[in-house]
């Protein structure tokens, strides 16, 4: 069966600082992997998604940025946090189009 | 007008009732349509999964979907204190675009 696993689950960083999110997806060949920022009250924001190796599309403009170094793991990274980056991280994997599947989550506080 | 309009609650109802959480769409391109639950602090994970209109039932749980009015439920009879958690509706239109509600909590009290 896939799983999906994304570390760290909790993240406290100072603004400025890097930032570095890592999602590894088992159980399956060529996913789609996705990042998503979930903010109260706002839903989910999809912020990159790949569908294979140095593939990567970035849905919203901002400081964060993505890569594919592996097939299965989607680092999500950052060279200076800002306090909006905020959030609850979401990694999803899908293989058709449609049904994705979430990890866990990583919910990063800036300070 | 955002693609996926959901009640954002809180609702909350005793243990037994009938739970009704709902979404309205934009797109009548949308042909996937999900339910996602979602603990405090978790992932979301899925619930429920239907690409055609009607009704889809799982255990406790219906799914219904109207595309002529661009309606989409989550029905949960009998709801448990463990059905507490943020209901997202999700809708896709089969091109790598998927769409969320902003999610419906819900509260079951016991």
């Amino acid at each position: 069966s896939q799983t999906i696993h994304q570390w760290p689950a909790t993240l406290v960083q100072p603004v400025g600082s890097p930032l570095s999110l890592e999602c590894t997806v088992e159980g399956t060949s060529n996913p789609n992997l996705y990042w998503y920022r979930q903010a109260a009250g706002r839903g989910l924001q999809l912020l990159f998604y790949s569908i294979g190796i140095d593939q990567i599309s970035s849905e919203v403009p901002q400081n964060l940025s993505a890569s594919r170094p592996q097939d299965r793991q989607f680092i999500l990274s950052s060279k200076k946090l800002l306090l909006s980056d905020s959030g609850f991280y979401l990694c999803a994997w899908s293989v058709t189009t449609d049904t994705q599947y979430f990890g866990p989550g990583t919910r990063l506080t800036v300070l | 007008q955002k693609e996926v309009e959901q009640d954002p609650g809180p609702l909350s109802v005793p243990e037994g009732a009938i739970v009704s959480l709902n979404c309205t769409y934009s797109n009548s391109a949308f042909q996937y349509f999900m339910w996602y639950r979602q603990y405090s602090r978790k992932g979301p994970e899925l619930l429920m999964y239907t690409y055609s209109s009607g009704n889809k039932e799982d255990g406790r749980f219906t799914a219904q979907v109207d595309k002529s009015s661009k309606y989409i439920s989550l029905f949960i009879r009998d709801s448990q204190p463990s059905d507490s958690a943020t209901y997202l509706c999700a809708i896709e239109t089969g091109a790598n675009n998927l769409f969320f509600g902003t999610g419906t909590r819900l509260t079951v009290i016991p």
